[in-house]
């Protein structure tokens, strides 16, 4: 049974940097397509970006400016950086993956709340 | 960016009633790349439905997909308790993926 389990800090500073790391189970990470999702509280989804296993990514136009997606195949994890964070980035931040070839996702993490304030 | 419109924004209704969810898109969605996701209080979104009309593992039959272009559809027959949940579409034809803003469903 494939599992992901977010892990990062839940308090953040304006302006500083957001990191996440998912760390996957149950699966290789060296497949599949593997994605950052975020929701502010009470609020939709947005998906932020993806990283293929080949290590390309492909980010949300939104933000793309700010994210950073990487792999980390010796630790079966993948990433998130989102820099320069305002109180508009405080969300719920799940990692989730796309089955092999297609942009839907069949598995997710817990979530992470993740708060931005000084 | 595909804009994916819900309706209604909430459904209320009683066990064994049928309930039927609307998502709208603001540009054809080829090849009916298009999801729907079950998201209760406190959890992660669960895939119900991929492809528009297949069914993710584990998902009962009574959850159906079904539209093509802009307009999908997702239904639930014979509503049971733990049906309650907010609802949300996701389209995968176009970056960036985009989700509908949720249809809350409750059961009386």
């Amino acid at each position: 049974q494939v599992q992901l389990q977010e892990s990062g800090p839940g308090l953040v500073k304006p302006s500083e940097t957001l990191s996440l790391t998912c760390t996957v189970s149950g699966d290789s990470i060296s497949s599949f397509y593997w994605s950052w999702i975020r929701q502010p509280p009470g609020k939709g989804l947005e998906w932020i970006g993806s990283i293929y296993y080949s290590g390309s990514t492909n980010y949300n136009p939104s933000l793309k400016s700010r994210v950073t997606i990487s792999l980390d195949t010796s630790k079966n994890q993948f990433s998130l950086k989102l820099a320069s964070v305002t109180a508009a980035d405080t969300a719920v931040y799940y990692c989730a993956r796309g089955p092999w070839g297609w942009f839907y996702f069949d598995y997710w993490g817990q979530g992470t709340l993740v708060t931005v304030s000084s | 960016e595909i804009v994916l419109t819900q309706s209604p924004g909430t459904l209320s209704l009683s066990p064994g009633e049928r309930a039927t969810l609307s998502c709208r898109a603001s540009q054809s969605i080829t090849s009916s790349y298009l999801a729907w996701y079950q998201q209760k209080p406190g959890r992660p979104p669960r895939l119900l439905i991929y492809g528009a009309s297949s069914r993710a593992t584990g998902i009962p039959d009574r959850f159906s997909g079904s539209g093509s272009g802009t307009d999908f559809t997702l239904s639930i027959s014979r509503l049971e308790p733990e049906d309650s949940a907010v609802y949300y579409c996701q389209q995968y034809n176009n970056s960036p993926w985009t989700f509908g803003q949720g249809t809350k469903v409750e059961i009386k």
